[in-house]
């Protein structure tokens, strides 16, 4: 699986939108973006997946560059809840069972 | 969504004895799951990738004696740590994939005091 680069943490104030980049420079054709986030103490939780078009869900939206060579996360209004470590991870479409490596996230506070 | 569902959610034993950790994928059919090891403020470690009805797969560097892995059914697949060590005394987290995405259990707290 391509690697990803996140930066190790960043920082927002409640009810403000949050933008968190991933570079991912080798990714594959066959490679979908896929977001986690992990709370503490808890298991990861899926919060979107996208191919090549830009994603919208209940929790979040993804946008990708046009190379697919990075993409970023958007949570529209951060709440305290939202404080996690996100991780952004690729998975290939035709292999989806092969392992995923996890790298070490953005860890993500909000500021009440 | 899914739901995978993870026992213990913590275990404390003696060093030498053995521990095992269930995975179960509640309302779908998992040919696949992933075990995980995480120590605090770290990533996700993969360990390895269990196959339903076959041999499970490790990353290098993880000892399959230590860490037996059973996938006998659709639904479940389990991690048994054999004869724990405080070494081993870890956050243990396992996967289950559906379509593209992969949903996690809630993880296991194992102290081997």
């Amino acid at each position: 699986d391509a690697k990803t680069t996140q930066p190790n943490s960043m920082e927002s104030n409640e009810e403000e939108p949050v933008h968190l980049p991933c570079n991912h420079s080798t990714i594959s054709g066959t490679d979908y973006i896929h977001w986690y986030r992990q709370l503490p103490s808890q298991g990861p939780e899926y919060v979107i997946h996208g191919l090549t078009s830009n994603v919208n869900n209940r929790m979040a939206s993804l946008a990708i560059a046009e190379d697919r060579k990075s993409s970023t996360l958007i949570l529209h209004r951060a709440t305290l809840r939202d404080a996690a470590v996100y991780y952004c991870i690729l998975r290939d479409v035709y292999t989806g069972g092969f392992k995923t490596i996890f790298g070490a996230g953005t860890r993500l506070f909000v500021k009440a | 969504g899914a739901v995978v569902s993870q026992h213990p959610s913590r275990v404390i034993c003696k060093s030498g004895t053995s521990v095992k950790i269930e995975c179960r994928s509640l309302d779908f059919q998992a040919t696949t799951m992933f075990w995980y090891r995480q120590f605090p403020k770290k990533s996700l470690m993969l360990m390895a990738t269990s196959n339903e009805g076959s041999k499970a797969t490790y990353e290098q560097g993880v000892e399959k004696d230590k860490f037996l892995i059973n996938h006998a059914s659709l639904t479940l697949s389990t991690l048994t740590v054999t004869s724990a060590h405080p070494e081993d005394s870890s956050f243990y987290i396992c996967s289950a994939q559906l379509n593209e995405k992969l949903f996690f259990g809630s993880g296991t707290q194992l102290s081997v005091l």
